[in-house]
């Protein structure tokens, strides 16, 4: 299947930093992303949608100016968690799809994770 | 909104037995997928379910589809340590596009 990989798997960071997570699509381009959260025991969380040359969707209850995201090229996507505190503290996981196979409603494949924790 | 609920959240069994975990939307799905998260991992496909009444078996694990394309479900024969994890469904919403997950059941299986 279609290889996504995420970097970097682990981030410890202080309070009012900022951090940069990148995805990306190693077999194939992503025309979009997405990004999820994903809270100890719970669900994954769909924060936004990551479009290759514009601006991201992002879900209700999600603040664009603390996740920053760019999806620059058909291969990489970034998620930036700016001024970072430790309720930002969670697992964030990216996705794609594979163009051919995936259509518009088709399989997920999901990068590694990035464990972020804010001091 | 369009929610796609999944019960039960936590199941543990002895390694052979049976487990099943049911997935309920909503809304009428296209399509319906299923994941495997490992402890520590990142979700993994499993299978999709297009059709109405749809059945597809991998091995010991047997996902259904219903005749309403509203609930599905999964079930695994005879557990194994292996089988440990977490099991979403989703399906997508309406608009298309997006996954709607559901909130997992977390499988252990003793030894």
């Amino acid at each position: 299947g279609a290889v996504v990989s995420q970097h970097p798997s682990w981030v410890i960071c202080k309070s009012g930093t900022s951090v940069k997570i990148e995805c990306r699509s190693l077999d194939f381009q992503a025309t979009t992303m997405f990004w999820y959260r994903q809270f100890p025991k719970q669900s994954l969380m769909l924060m936004a949608t990551s479009n290759e040359g514009s601006k991201a969707t992002y879900e209700q209850g999600v603040e664009k100016d603390k996740f920053l995201i760019n999806h620059a090229s058909l291969t990489l996507s970034t998620l930036t968690v700016t001024s970072a505190h430790p309720e930002d503290s969670s697992f964030y996981i990216c996705s794609a799809r594979a163009p051919l196979a995936g259509g518009l409603t088709g399989e997920l494949f999901f990068g590694e994770g990035s464990r972020l924790t804010v001091l | 909104g369009q929610q796609v609920m999944q019960i039960p959240q936590y199941q543990h069994v002895q390694e052979g037995e049976d487990f099943t975990t049911y997935c309920n939307s909503s809304t009428t799905l296209s399509n319906i997928q299923w994941y495997k998260q490992r402890p520590g991992g990142h979700p993994v496909f499993l299978i999709q379910l297009v059709k109405s009444g749809e059945v597809k078996k991998q091995k010991r694990l047997t996902f259904q589809f219903g005749e309403a394309k509203k609930n599905s479900s999964l079930h695994i024969t005879a557990t194994q340590t292996t089988d440990v994890g977490t099991y979403f469904c989703a399906g997508p919403n309406n608009q298309g596009g997006k996954l709607i997950f559901g909130q997992g059941t977390e499988l252990s299986v003793k030894p």
